[in-house]
């Protein structure tokens, strides 16, 4: 199994450019979601998803869109890039809800 | 919302010392409680969880103990070793099934 897999691992964007963050797992894992992870503020969740065709905010949702259309991908999308969200973006998904996360590798994202 | 504190923010002890994280949750209906640890440059890793059913959970050096009543969780890691230097996150599942991080704490052991 190749875990989570999340592409790409380094990126650079202009304010205003759209992308997206691609993650998938081969790990049938229902639970998947999307945290931000800032310098002295933890890792804070974007959005999630408890299985394919379900998707719910977290905490800091602005800004970004998800889908969750098959069970093993749950792409990030930035809809129009702002400074605010350089970052480190970790995916991660679960068997169940209360079942342990697994990390992707992370992309870090930087915002000009 | 769904709040996870997570205290102190930095944390240096001498090895063979003992190292306590302290977490408190917001939701009273929050019942996982898992923390990870995360070295220089890498992603998070599970070191140990516990559910709201159980009060102390033991993993050889590490154990976590929850109180339901007072909504804090701690972490417990006895005879520290340099390789235990890493950051560690406090995290808790709400019943929205949201699993929120505590803003982690920066343990630096010493030889």
């Amino acid at each position: 199994n190749a875990g989570v897999t999340q592409t790409p691992k380094f990126q650079v964007l202009k304010t205003g450019q759209s992308m997206t963050l691609q993650c998938a797992q081969d790990m049938n894992h229902e639970y998947m979601s999307w945290y931000r992870q800032d310098p002295g503020m933890g890792l804070r969740l974007i959005h999630y998803s408890v299985g394919a065709g379900i998707t719910d905010q977290g905490e800091v949702p602005n800004g970004y869109n998800v889908s969750r259309s098959t069970t093993e991908d749950f792409p990030l999308r930035l809809l129009s890039a702002a400074p605010s969200q350089t970052s480190v973006y970790f995916c991660a998904s679960s068997y169940s809800k209360d079942s342990p996360l697994h990390f992707g590798n992370g992309t870090r994202l930087t915002v000009t | 919302g769904e709040n996870v504190e997570q205290h102190p923010s930095t944390l240096s002890v001498q090895e063979g010392d003992s190292a306590v994280i302290k977490c408190t949750y917001s939701d009273s209906a929050s019942n996982y409680f898992p923390w990870y640890k995360q070295e220089l440059g890498k992603r998070p890793q599970l070191i140990i969880d516990i559910r709201s059913n159980v009060g102390e959970k033991k993993d050889q050096r590490i154990a976590v103990t929850l109180n339901k009543t007072a909504k804090h969780f701690s972490l417990h890691i006895t005879e520290t070793q340099p390789e235990d230097s890493a950051v560690y996150f406090c995290a808790a599942r709400s019943n929205t099934d949201k699993l929120i991080f505590g803003t982690g704490t920066r343990l630096q052991v010493f030889p």
